[in-house]
């Protein structure tokens, strides 16, 4: 289930179900949306992106949606790995350089 | 292994002390970055060098400055820092083309404790 921390919201998903993490964001215009890995003690790690005049894209074992009319990302991972265990940021660039990070989501994978 | 490099790892530092971070890609990118990042936060955008000038400054105290010596490096120099200012300091580089569409490569960061 998903829970809101003092922090952190946490999804926890049981080993080899599909995780769905959901992001708002901020900017109409934004052309242009990024998810991220980070593993504790690591930099973020590009893991899927999507351009805005598209609403759909896979990757290995990833999907991401984008409803512009809401403003909503969505990140699906299937078959969710104890590796998958991670903080997931979803990423806006709103102007040139301008990357805006979302709060994030911790995903706990449970075996 | 990332493709960015960052050194060092850790640092402990008093608040009169200067020392710098360092960063150093070999992806041919043009654009590099300065990010912030507290516990249980996202990555905050600290500076922007595009073909090594300064692009963005999102108002950073002057005790932070940036140097981006040549295409593949990129300096932050501390100086009279704040127990606040304890973070990960993660560097970031990218195509610099506006209309590119590619994502940021991140190094694995400097965590960095004020005395």
């Amino acid at each position: 289930g998903e829970s809101v921390g003092l922090h952190l919201p946490t999804l926890s998903v049981q080993e080899g179900d599909n995780s769905i993490i959901n992001c708002a964001y901020s900017n109409s215009a934004s052309d242009y949306f990024i998810w991220y890995k980070q593993e504790s003690g690591k930099g973020p790690q590009f893991i899927i992106d999507i351009r805005s005049n598209m609403d759909k894209r896979q990757g290995q074992r990833v999907t991401v949606l984008l409803n512009k009319t809401v403003k909503h990302l969505s990140l699906q991972i299937a078959a969710t790995q104890p590796g998958d265990s991670a903080v997931y940021f979803c990423a806006e660039r709103g102007g040139t350089y301008k990357y805006i990070f979302g709060t994030g989501t911790r995903l706990k994978v449970l075996a | 292994d990332t493709e960015v490099t960052q050194t060092p790892k850790h640092l402990v530092m008093g608040m009169t002390n200067k020392k710098s971070l360092k960063c150093e890609q070999h992806m041919g990118h043009r654009a590099m970055y300065w990010y912030k990042q507290k516990a249980k936060k996202p990555p905050e955008l600290m500076f922007v060098y595009s073909y090594e000038k300064l692009s963005i400054n999102e108002s950073v105290p002057s005790r932070f400055s940036p140097e981006c010596p040549n295409s593949s490096l990129l300096n932050l120099h501390l100086h009279a820092l704040q127990p606040e200012d304890s973070a990960l300091y993660l560097c970031a580089s990218s195509q610099d083309r506006a209309d590119s569409n590619q994502p940021q490569h991140f190094g694995d960061g400097t965590r960095l404790s004020i005395l």
